[in-house]
């Protein structure tokens, strides 16, 4: 069954850098665009950035320059490096799998709090 | 920029039907396909509608989406409403730039 694991959260002081990592098994890695979606406590869905398997990259206007998406496809991972860190980044950051031959999010990870502050 | 408005809440009974919408800010919601997510508390979400219209495996017939151009907007609707469907619920679709937008969420209330 596919499976998406997130780590690398944590406590982190503003103007710091993170790494999170997906570690994604069940399915064919290099077949999918891979998404990483954050959501702040009390708050809604917000789209971060999404990778295609070629490695093509789009990102939200806002966060374009702090994030960076990555991934590498022979260790089935994902991964988002969020430098100078803000409180309002402070969120679960979920990374997701789109459906085959489709643009939605079909399969979820359960997520990897963040939390900025000093 | 591209953005999708739902209502803050809504609330009905059980066994009721509730439709919940979802109005773009431009150009034509048709042009992009309209997913629905919903999210239970302490979980992550997950597709109750992708494709406008089209339910993944395992979610029941209670739901269903629709859009409708003249008002450029989608919506859910779930029939004979159950406890376990309180939730909150979010649209998505992308912009012009394939950028993925969420919308604010709807919290539904089963009373």
């Amino acid at each position: 069954q596919v499976q998406l694991v997130e780590s690398g959260g944590g406590l982190v002081k503003p103007g710091g850098s993170l790494r999170l990592s997906c570690a994604a098994s069940g399915f064919t890695f290099n077949d999918y665009y891979m998404s990483w979606i954050r959501q702040a406590p009390g708050k809604g869905l917000e789209w971060v950035s999404y990778i295609s398997p070629t490695s093509y990259t789009n990102y939200a206007d806002s966060l374009k320059g702090r994030f960076t998406i990555s991934r590498d496809n022979a260790k089935n991972s994902l991964y988002l490096q969020i430098n100078s860190l803000r409180a309002e980044d402070t969120a679960v950051y979920y990374c997701a799998r789109d459906g085959y031959n489709t643009n939605y999010f079909e399969y979820w990870g359960q997520g990897t709090l963040v939390t900025v502050s000093s | 920029n591209f953005m999708l408005t739902q209502p803050h809440s809504v609330s009905e009974s059980p066994g009721k039907t509730v439709t919940i919408s979802c109005t773009g800010s431009s150009g034509s919601i048709a042009s992009h396909y309209v997913q629905w997510y919903q999210q239970r508390p302490g979980s992550a979400p997950t597709a109750v509608i992708f494709e406008d219209n089209q339910r993944p495996s395992g979610v029941p017939d209670r739901f269903s989406g629709s859009i409708d151009s003249s008002s450029n907007s989608a919506s859910l609707t779930i029939s004979g409403l159950k406890n376990e469907d309180e939730a909150d619920y979010y649209c998505q679709s992308y912009d012009s730039s394939n950028h993925v937008v969420f919308g604010g969420g709807t919290k539904l209330t089963v009373l």
